[in-house]
């Protein structure tokens, strides 16, 4: 199974500031074939459940804010928060669906106001 | 709109086998693409994918619980039923359903989510 591994464990940022979280793959989870990055991101607010933010690593799903923004390729992946509000607040996560299935998730990284 | 809700027992013994019923609406698992999965959540830690069935009734499970999960899906009834046997106080977790949206090009990502339920093993 591919494993995700995410940095930092945790942060806090103020308000308005930029958060930036990562993401790394132990393989490649571009398919060659279509040039996409088969990574999702999700942001689960506690007691939710989590909620998708980003799929194809960069393309945001409808009615999410545009301040979160996804990027990177192959193994190493960024999901950035260009101006943290306060309903931001969450566990961030993750997903890798390269492989089909199994897919895989993230450890999580919090974000927190400083 | 689409919604997902999970249902079962709140409470296990240890050695029981695990029943949960995914009570979804706004699509259908007969259209093409459409898949609903299974993830579970142990308190404060991180999700696990556990399994998924497809429009076509394919079923993929998680590699290391693959022998202890059985998922099925009730068209009729907008109904997808995962069974996890030989429960264990590590299987402790909330237990979430979600929609594939669609598989198209291998695209499986979830949403929406339901709301989870918490199942608690202990003797």
């Amino acid at each position: 199974d591919i494993v995700m591994t995410q940095s930092p464990d945790s942060l806090a940022v103020s308000l308005g500031e930029r958060a930036t979280i990562n993401c790394k793959s132990s393989q490649s989870v571009l398919y060659s074939s279509n040039n996409k990055n088969y990574l999702a991101w999700y942001q689960q607010k506690p007691g939710q459940p989590p909620k998708l933010l980003i799929y194809w690593a960069s393309t945001r799903e409808s009615g999410v804010p545009d301040r979160f923004s996804g990027s990177g390729s192959g193994t190493d992946f960024t999901l950035t928060i260009s101006s943290l509000q306060a309903e931001d607040v969450a566990v961030y996560y993750c997903q890798q669906y390269y492989s089909t299935l199994p897919c895989t998730f993230g450890p999580g990284t919090k974000v927190d106001i400083k | 709109q689409v919604t997902l809700r999970e249902s079962g027992p709140a409470l296990v013994k240890p050695t029981q086998t695990l029943t949960l019923t995914c009570t979804f609406s706004g699509f259908s698992l007969s259209t093409s693409g459409m898949c609903v999965s299974w993830i579970r959540q142990p308190p404060g830690k991180a999700l696990e994918w556990l399994a998924l069935i497809d429009w076509d009734d394919d079923k993929y499970y998680s590699t290391s619980l693959k022998t202890r999960l059985t998922i099925s899906k009730d068209t009729s009834k907008n109904q997808v039923v995962l069974t996890m046997t030989n429960m264990d106080p590590v299987d402790t977790a909330t237990y979430y359903c979600a929609r594939v949206p669609s598989m198209v090009q291998g695209g499986i990502w979830f949403d929406p989510w339901g709301q989870g339920t918490l199942v608690t093993v202990s003797s």
